[in-house]
């Protein structure tokens, strides 16, 4: 069973920020949010993930909600090479597989 | 290069046939995994292995077979090819501990006919 929920599809202008909302609220104290992406007809990429605290890399920001129930990966500056499908995953650290759902495609327009 | 790689990229076989997929990461990373990956059913994970000679079964480890009997290598064998397993087969690797970024090769694209 999915243990996230994400919108089917979003939309953001180029040059925009890209939010991504994903909601876990059955998430367990020892579980991260994780995000990975999937160009098309690649294999998917890690973007960033966190327990608790926000994070930044030089890709994304994550802004996980003081109740651990949401979580929102922020693109600052959305390109045309953003284009792709967003996996928002929970799961323990520790090498365990991952378990993608459908994810949100995200397209970026020009 | 260094990274992870997959072969062949493309592969088209009858019902019945044996068919191996390789994957090679350069990384000497413990971990190793496969996923394939349909329409309507995003990425499923078939087997993953800790380390050299140590497998374990996930999703929809029927019909496949594989092996680790080098860290660098790990093939996923079709012993008797069906229809339904046509699919995009994806190999990942990540480094033991934390930081288990797991990282993808570019796919192997299977069509049983």
């Amino acid at each position: 069973d999915a243990k996230t929920t994400q919108p089917t599809s979003m939309d953001c202008a180029e040059g925009r920020a890209a939010n991504l909302p994903c909601n876990h609220s059955t998430i367990s104290g020892n579980e991260y949010v994780y995000w990975y992406r999937q160009i098309h007809s690649q294999g998917p990429q890690y973007i960033i993930h966190g327990l608790k605290n926000n994070e930044t890399n030089e890709m994304a920001s994550l802004i996980i909600t003081e109740d651990r129930k949401s979580s929102t990966l922020i693109l600052p500056h959305a390109t045309l090479r953003d284009t792709a499908v967003y996996y928002c995953i929970v799961r323990v650290a520790g090498n365990t597989p991952l378990v993608f759902g459908k994810g949100t495609r995200l397209s970026v327009i020009a | 290069d260094a990274g992870i790689t997959q072969s062949p990229r493309y592969k088209i076989t009858e019902t019945g046939r044996q068919v191996t997929l390789m994957c090679h990461q350069t990384w000497s990373h413990s971990y190793m995994f496969w996923y394939r990956q349909d329409l309507g059913h995003g990425l499923r994970l078939i087997y993953y292995s800790a380390a050299a000679d140590i497998t374990d079964k996930g999703e929809v480890p029927d019909g496949y077979v594989v092996s680790r009997s080098k860290t660098e290598n790990f093939p996923l064998t079709l012993e008797s090819a069906t229809r339904s397993q046509t699919s995009v087969y994806f190999c990942a690797s990540s480094l033991a501990g934390a930081g288990d970024e797991q990282f993808f090769g570019p796919g192997t694209r299977l069509t049983v006919l």
